[in-house]
């Protein structure tokens, strides 16, 4: 099994393209995750999924849309990229449950000029 | 503003030395749970402790909850040059389920 997996792994973009990533998990988890990691901050959410065609707004979901059409794609947009969403972006997934732990893509370096 | 709050910041000891490292939380939590990172890579889950528990072990790892101080604590015995990594808490709350928080985390360098 790959666990988790975030395409791209990095990418450069201009201020005001748009882009999306991608994240794939084959455990079939219904929980779903993106978060975004800024130095010396840890890690924000941005929205989650509990579950296929639902979504939800997390800390920071300012600047970012999310869809989940499929259970195991979690895809995060960017409409108008802005060099304050410059960051490391982390999928994560977990299966139904209050106790359970969450699995970690290794993340897409994004950089906006 | 982050739930969990990690200390120190930064940790420095050398193999064979334990390494010690608190979290502290602001409102009831259903569990909370550690993560490691080493550099460039994604978070790996350690250990997930409930609330009504106040103690687990694994390996080399022995987690600690004190929810009337709203505190944790991440013990690593016997440290080797692989434990290098960042360190993070997180808890998960009951009013909010979906929404981990995480805090920023302890840098922790082992040196042989």
């Amino acid at each position: 099994n790959a666990g988790v997996t975030q395409t791209p792994k990095f990418r450069v973009l201009k201020t005001g393209q748009s882009m999306t990533l991608l994240c794939a998990q084959d455990m079939n988890h219904e929980y779903m995750y993106w978060y975004r990691q800024d130095p010396g901050m840890g890690l924000r959410l941005i929205h989650y999924s509990v579950g296929e065609g639902t979504t939800a707004k997390g800390e920071v979901p300012d600047g970012y849309n999310v869809s989940r059409l499929k259970k195991q794609n979690f895809l995060l947009g960017l409409e108008s990229a802005a060099p304050s969403q410059t960051s490391v972006y982390f999928c994560a997934s977990h299966r139904l449950g209050m106790n359970q732990p969450q699995h970690f893509g290794d993340g897409t370096r994004l950089s906006i000029l | 503003s982050q739930q969990g709050e990690e200390d120190p910041q930064a940790l420095s000891i050398q193999e064979g030395e334990n390494a010690t490292m608190n979290c502290s939380y602001k409102t009831s939590i259903n569990n909370l749970q550690w993560y490691r990172q080493n550099s460039g890579r994604g978070l790996v889950h350690l250990i997930l402790i409930r609330s009504n528990e106040r103690e687990k072990h694994s390996g080399r790892l022995r987690v600690t909850l004190d929810t009337s101080k709203k505190s944790s604590s991440l013990l690593i015995t016997a440290s080797r040059a692989a434990d290098t990594a960042s360190y993070f808490c997180a808890t998960a709350q009951y009013d909010s389920w979906g929404k981990f928080q995480f805090g920023a985390g302890t840098q922790v360098v082992v040196t042989p």
